[in-house]
């Protein structure tokens, strides 16, 4: 278990809906990332989070949005959802922002039908 | 454009036998290069990490090369396990900006490693 915790595991929902995707960081840790994992793009780098204030910004599509709130969890927010976004989503965290060691979560499972 | 390239994508090995994945990379200024392991239905898991400096690291049955020049790294599992099958990343470590940084990862290869 690497203490990061992600809510829900398993998601379905139609097309054109909104999801929101929760992440709580292991205890201590101040940096949260978000990535997309598919079959063909593989792991993804969405965003990044540090105590609060977004960091680095990967390939998240302007549909899709995150937050890290005052007592570190994250939110990310998938809008307008479109089959092609079906995907896994972990969240991870990291005591720093220098991404040395970066600990997963389990992940969630969307699936856009 | 920063990509690490992973190969092969999957790999098939007897028990006992050594696994080796490779990956390349073009971006010069990666400074970390950190291995992940993945079993089904759970997150990536930290396996071993090098830094440039070095050329090889070995922790336990796991080895990383690692040729600067060449701008390749690869993963050696010796003695490999059946309970060593499951899915390994490499990714490479780059500074986004003032003090932050992030990981790109390869593709990933799926290991099966046969009784």
């Amino acid at each position: 278990d690497s203490g990061v915790t992600q809510t829900p595991k398993h998601l379905i929902t139609a097309t054109g809906q909104r999801v929101t995707l929760r992440c709580s960081p292991r205890s201590g840790d101040l940096s949260v990332y978000w990535y997309q994992q598919s079959l063909d793009q593989g792991l993804q780098f969405l965003i990044q989070y540090y105590n609060g204030e977004e960091r680095a910004k990967g390939n998240i599509l302007e549909r899709f949005s995150a937050q890290q709130f005052p007592d570190l969890h994250s939110e990310l927010n998938l809008s307008s959802l479109e089959l092609g976004d079906s995907a896994l989503y972990f969240c991870a965290s990291s005591v720093r922002d220098n991404g040395n060691t970066i600990y997963f979560g389990e992940g969630s499972w969307l699936t856009v039908v | 454009q920063q990509q690490v390239k992973q190969s092969p994508q999957s790999l098939i090995v007897q028990k006992g036998g050594i696994s080796i994945i490779n990956c390349a990379y073009e971006n010069t200024a990666f400074d970390y290069f950190p291995w992940y392991q993945q079993f089904p239905g759970k997150g990536p898991a930290l396996l071993i990490a090098i830094r440039p400096d070095v050329s090889e690291k070995k922790e336990g049955r796991f080895t990383i090369s690692f040729n600067k020049s060449a701008k390749q790294f690869s993963l050696h599992i010796m003695d490999s396990q059946p309970g060593d099958s499951a899915t390994y990343f490499c990714a490479a470590r780059s500074r986004s900006g003032g003090s932050n940084y992030k990981l790109t990862f390869g593709k990933g290869t799926l290991l099966t490693v046969n009784p």
